[in-house]
């Protein structure tokens, strides 16, 4: 099945950009997804982008995606101390299983 | 609001005594499904449901029970908690399967079982 992995931490300054990495296995991967858990909270949809797609932008968030490589970033543009979280990266193949999520990089914003 | 609502949002309780979390969706969503969330170890999928009556095995479904006999309610059913259950549950609903636009998620039920 899907793998998709993350690293666990990441430590930006305030206003600098943050990119957060992700991996997957599955080549047949078509939906690709960031999500933000704030602390207490639920999990809540970035942003998405289709493996049709190599680029998408919504105001401060870049998502690129690399096919051969299998890899998936999310930039934070000008991070603020709001931007702080859990992010999740996850994969959806073509079948009707559910979502694989990475274990969550946690984005640490230093003033 | 569109929202995913579980109930309740703390749980405490001893093991072995049955418990029930409750996830209703208001989206007419036909999808839903169950994840938990432990640390180091991500989100992992306990059981899912493509609409009424339709209900299939996740990643982790021993020890739980689901049942889908309204499209708006999948409740997630623990009839002999044990400890290794103590986690963070998430419920999720889509339009599909297929999760086009992702998936809402509730606000989370932070379980324990001593």
């Amino acid at each position: 099945g899907e793998d998709v992995e993350q690293s666990l931490f990441l430590s930006v300054r305030e206003g600098d950009s943050s990119v957060i990495n992700c991996t997957y296995t599955d080549s047949s991967s078509t939906y690709l997804y960031w999500y933000k858990q704030e602390p207490g909270a639920g999990l809540q949809l970035l942003t998405y982008i289709f493996s049709n797609m190599d680029m998408k932008q919504d105001q401060r968030l870049t998502v690129l995606l690399n096919k051969k490589d299998k890899h998936l970033s999310l930039r934070i543009a000008d991070t603020q101390t709001g931007d702080s979280a859990i992010y999740f990266c996850a994969a959806r193949g073509g079948g009707a299983d559910g979502l694989t999520f990475g274990k969550g990089t946690h984005l640490i914003i230093q003033p | 609001e569109a929202q995913v609502t579980q109930n309740p949002r703390y749980l405490i309780t001893v093991t072995g005594k049955k418990l029930t979390v409750t996830c209703s969706q208001n989206m007419n969503h036909e999808y839903m499904s169950w994840y938990r969330q432990d640390p180091g170890l991500g989100l992992r999928q306990i059981y899912y449901s493509m609409n009424v009556e339709v209900t299939d095995k996740g990643d982790v479904p021993e020890g739980y029970k689901v049942s889908r006999k309204e499209k708006r309610n999948f409740p997630l059913i623990l009839e002999s908690p044990s400890p290794n259950q103590t986690s963070l549950y998430f419920c999720a609903s889509s339009y599909t399967g297929t999760g086009l636009y992702g998936y809402t998620f509730g606000s989370g039920t932070r379980l324990t079982v001593v």
